[in-house]
């Protein structure tokens, strides 16, 4: 069965530093891979998802098929980006269900 | 356009009653999804729906049902609550099953089960 492996279940970083959420996934075909945020009190949301090669907030994720990761980086992080980030992917036979991952909170600080 | 409205927003419940989860979107999707929460396990699919009248199980439907007698509505019962089922319960829907299409979530339904 697929599998979403999110690592890190917190990130505590400064305002402006760097920030990257590790995200992999073990399947052998081509999955649809997605990352979804929830900001405290509010419902999840989809951030950005690897078909479009889009740059949401400043966030941006790179699929490596050979490490079969999608991991989600920010230069410069903000507090507001203070949230719950899921990575998710949907498999190609498997219409639109998708798979999450366990989640990670990031905490910014100023 | 209220988008994915779920009702109730929390509720606790003891050992062995029952009760259902309302979702409903505005949206007219198709396809329409019951998650469950929980910590460090993200979030698991229980049920779909790809239309009026259809369902199917997801990833952990035991103890679960739903049914989809109106397009707009997806509804989840517990027939007989327990404590493992203490969740966060969202649902979503999307207009199709491209799997390109965004989901569209509700706010979330809090389950205590005591």
């Amino acid at each position: 069965a697929q599998r979403v492996t999110q690592p890190e279940k917190l990130l505590s970083v400064f305002k402006g530093a760097p920030v990257e959420l590790k995200c992999n996934y073990s399947y052998s075909g081509s999955p649809e891979l997605f990352w979804y945020v929830q900001y405290s009190r509010q419902r999840l949301q989809l951030l950005l998802r690897h078909i479009s090669r889009e740059s949401i907030k400043g966030f941006t994720a790179d699929l490596n098929k050979g490490e079969t990761s999608f991991h989600l980086k920010k230069p410069f992080a903000q507090e507001e980006d203070s949230a719950m980030y899921y990575c998710a992917l949907i498999l190609a036979a498997a219409g639109n269900k998708l798979t999450f991952g366990g989640g990670t909170r990031v905490l910014v600080k100023p | 356009n209220a988008g994915v409205t779920q009702t109730p927003k929390f509720r606790v419940l003891k050992t062995g009653q029952s009760m259902t989860l309302l979702c409903a979107q505005d949206m007219n999707h198709e396809y329409m999804y019951w998650y469950r929460q929980d910590p460090g396990m993200g979030l698991r699919l229980i049920h779909y729906s790809v239309g009026e009248g259809t369902t199917a199980k997801g990833e952990v439907p035991d103890g679960y049902n739903v049914s989809r007698l109106k397009k707009q509505n997806f509804l989840l019962g517990l027939e007989s609550a327990a404590p493992s089922q203490t969740s966060v319960y969202f649902c979503a829907s999307s207009y199709s099953m491209n799997r390109e299409e965004t989901q569209y979530f509700g706010p979330g339904t809090r389950l205590l089960v005591l």
